[in-house]
């Protein structure tokens, strides 16, 4: 595996489940982040990890719990979500948070709240 | 905060032909990135270009260039001889240079969805 990757890629769930979304990055880098995708609005950013510890929270629900045990994977814990959270989750790493570093996202997991 | 506007929710080039995506973005900080990334349908976003804000030179990456006007706030993105693989959505985005909470943040635009004509 290359670059970012995520599991799953599609991932249904009801409102009283819980679930959780991986993210694995093999480039080395430091930093690594949770965006989320809605329709029509631009993308988010949710959380960001700096050398495993949590710089930012962008005002995120508690509903949304991540984990980051190592530079190289990031988790997003889902519980007790509403409709509105169905969106498409993308997760990213860069080598630094520093502004010019690049930041290189995963492929996505689709999420559908039932 | 800043903010970050495109203004076209879909474009059409034909292929071959030139086409330019518009953004601007609204910031009260004097140095700063600018980036257009590219998420085809496959859904992995990729960056195609990347412009410091201290830089007066247009950044260039093969067929794409940008056209950064920083009074004006501007950064438009231009494709040359469009290919039918350039098909996508792209997205302006902003981050600061400046160091500390809330500056992590890439600030993206709503994307404008482009499409290529054989």
């Amino acid at each position: 595996e290359t670059g970012v990757t995520q599991t799953p890629r599609h991932l249904v769930m009801g409102m009283t489940n819980k679930k959780s979304l991986k993210c694995e990055q093999h480039l080395g880098h430091n930093a690594m982040y949770w965006y989320k995708q809605s329709a029509k609005k631009p993308l988010e950013l949710m959380f960001v990890y700096n050398f495993k510890e949590q710089t930012e929270n962008n005002s995120v629900p508690s509903r949304f719990s991540p984990e980051c045990p190592n530079s190289s994977h990031l988790f997003l814990h889902l519980h007790t979500l509403q409709p509105e959270d169905s969106a498409l989750y993308l997760c990213a790493s860069s080598v630094g948070t520093q502004g010019f570093y690049e930041q290189y996202f995963g492929p996505g997991t689709r999420l559908t709240v039932t | 905060a800043q903010t970050v506007t495109q203004s076209q929710p879909e474009m059409s080039v034909q292929e071959a032909e030139t086409v330019t995506l518009s953004c601007t973005y609204d910031t009260s900080e004097s140095d700063y990135y600018l980036f257009w990334y590219k998420q085809p349908p496959s859904r992995q976003m990729i960056l195609v270009i990347r412009q410091e804000a201290y830089k007066q030179q247009n950044a260039t990456e093969n067929r794409f260039s940008v056209n950064f006007q920083k009074a004006a706030k501007s950064f438009s993105l231009k494709i040359s001889d469009s290919q039918l693989g350039d098909a996508a959505m792209y997205f302006c985005a902003y981050r600061s240079a400046y160091s500390g909470a809330g500056s992590y943040q890439l600030t993206f635009g709503k994307g404008t969805k482009l499409s290529v004509i054989p």
